[in-house]
């Protein structure tokens, strides 16, 4: 069956180090990959996109990179803080540009 | 630049009664997306229109739940007879055309089905 896996339910990371999230798929073959940011009670909102021929994409303190042959994304943030404490949503694009979205991860960043 | 607006923001229902929900996308944008979002779960699509036309609605569970988009800009999620189950986030999004680029969100519609 196909899946879409966010490596867990909620992360804990020390203000300053770099948090590293984790976005997995099995039987897919996406166009690319979008990363979101949603805060309780907001929509989502849009972070990063890469496609299946790029490796690596960064802005600012984000950085994603997308590993068509391990079937994974990985969303870094560095000198993390608690401000970036929220939940992340992958999402891929399938056919016809139809977009799957994960679970998400609650990300924590500790004082 | 105005966001994308739902209304209302929550409702709170019993079963078997209906309930409607009100999107307006970001001025221009052509596509338009429903989401359902159960608590802990993402989004997922129930349907997109591009323009007045739907493009996708496999997973609208049509026995129960429509949606027009009339005149292309503003949208209506409607459910009827509403299940405990449908106790969610509804919400709505748009691009300016198709899913290739940032799909824009609007804060959602929080419904509680008792």
């Amino acid at each position: 069956s196909q899946k879409i896996e966010q490596n867990s339910e909620a992360l804990n990371i020390q203000e300053g180090k770099t948090a590293t999230l984790t976005c997995n798929y099995t039987n897919y073959s996406p166009a690319y990959l979008q990363w979101y940011r949603q805060d309780p009670g907001r929509g989502p909102v849009f972070l990063l996109l890469i496609r299946e021929n790029e490796k690596e994409k960064r802005k600012e303190r984000l950085k994603v990179t997308f590993d068509t042959t391990l079937k994974q994304s990985l969303f870094h943030i560095t000198a993390s803080q608690p401000a970036d404490s929220a939940t992340y949503l992958c999402a891929l694009a399938i056919r016809d540009d139809k977009i799957i979205f994960g679970k998400g991860t609650r990300l924590h960043i500790l004082p | 630049e105005a966001g994308v607006a739902q209304s209302p923001r929550y409702k709170i229902i019993e079963k078997r009664q209906s309930v409607a929900f009100w999107c307006n996308p970001i001025s221009g944008h052509a596509t338009l997306y429903w989401y359902q979002q159960i608590l802990g779960q993402g989004p997922k699509l129930l349907i997109q229109f591009q323009n007045n036309g739907v493009v996708d609605d496999s997973q609208l569970p049509k026995d129960r739940f429509s949606a027009e988009r009339l005149k292309g800009v503003d949208s209506t999620l409607k459910i009827q007879p509403a299940k405990l189950e449908d106790s969610a986030v509804y919400l709505c999004a748009s691009t300016q055309q198709g899913s290739q680029e940032t799909q824009y969100f609007g804060p959602g519609t929080r419904l509680l089905v008792l």
